[in-house]
């Protein structure tokens, strides 16, 4: 199995900062990644897929990019609804595989 | 717009079947589209745990393939899990989900997701 591995693993952030959350392959995995977002007693919610790729509905100040193996969530300008756990989720082979979260905290 | 509702047990009892149901609205499995199963143990991250298409074709998790079995009944517009000998590690909250094409072989982004049942393996 590809093992998706995040960090870091609780950044601690305030409202307006530029928050940077990477998750890295265990193998190459091309732009087969996704990202989502989830908050206390809510099913996640997709934000980027194939990499980079924003979602319809999903505001501008979150993007993806990807180097080699590593991959990069970024919130230009947190706000406070921004506060919540980030997975990401690899779809190059099965089984498809989640990263183990992260936790933007204030 | 699509809206997916999980329908399960609540308790299991340990070495017994887990069966949950997802019904579709808004959306005809039949037209397309592959359809999911993920699961979060309380406290824990999400795990996939099998999609199928709306042809039948099933794609399954290897940790619990022996286990698992899911269907699909286009006339009713919802898809099916069944997970037998349950034990503790199968409590969790179970979510259905609609998955996109953008994945190199097939499946891809969960787009549209349930809002979860908590299923719970207890004595």
């Amino acid at each position: 199995d590809i093992q998706m591995t995040q960090s870091p693993s609780a950044p601690s952030a305030s409202v307006g900062d530029r928050v940077t959350i990477t998750c890295r392959a265990s193998q190459t995995i091309y732009t087969y990644l996704n990202w989502y977002q989830q908050k206390p007693g809510k099913a996640p919610k997709l934000l980027i897929y194939g990499a980079s790729s924003l979602q319809s509905g999903v505001p501008s100040r979150f993007s993806g990019s990807k180097s080699g193996t590593d991959f990069t969530l970024t919130i230009s300008s947190l706000q406070p609804e921004d506060f919540a756990t980030y997975y990401c989720q690899q779809t190059y082979t099965s089984p498809h595989t989640f990263g183990q979260g992260t936790t933007v905290e204030i | 717009q699509v809206q997916l509702q999980e329908s399960g047990p609540g308790l299991v009892k340990p070495s017994e079947t887990l069966s949950l149901t997802c019904i579709v609205s808004g959306y005809s499995i039949s037209s397309g589209y592959y359809w999911g199963l993920i699961r979060q143990p309380p406290g824990k991250g999400l795990e996939w745990i099998g999609s199928i298409y709306h042809t039948g074709t099933t794609y399954y998790n290897p940790s619990l393939k022996s286990r698992l079995t899911m269907s699909v009944d286009t006339s009713k517009n919802q898809f099916s899990l069944k997970l037998t000998s349950v034990t503790a590690a199968d409590t969790a909250v179970y979510y259905c989900a609609r998955s996109g094409y953008s994945g190199y072989d097939w499946g891809g982004e969960f787009d549209y997701w349930g809002q979860g049942t908590l299923v719970t393996v207890s004595p």
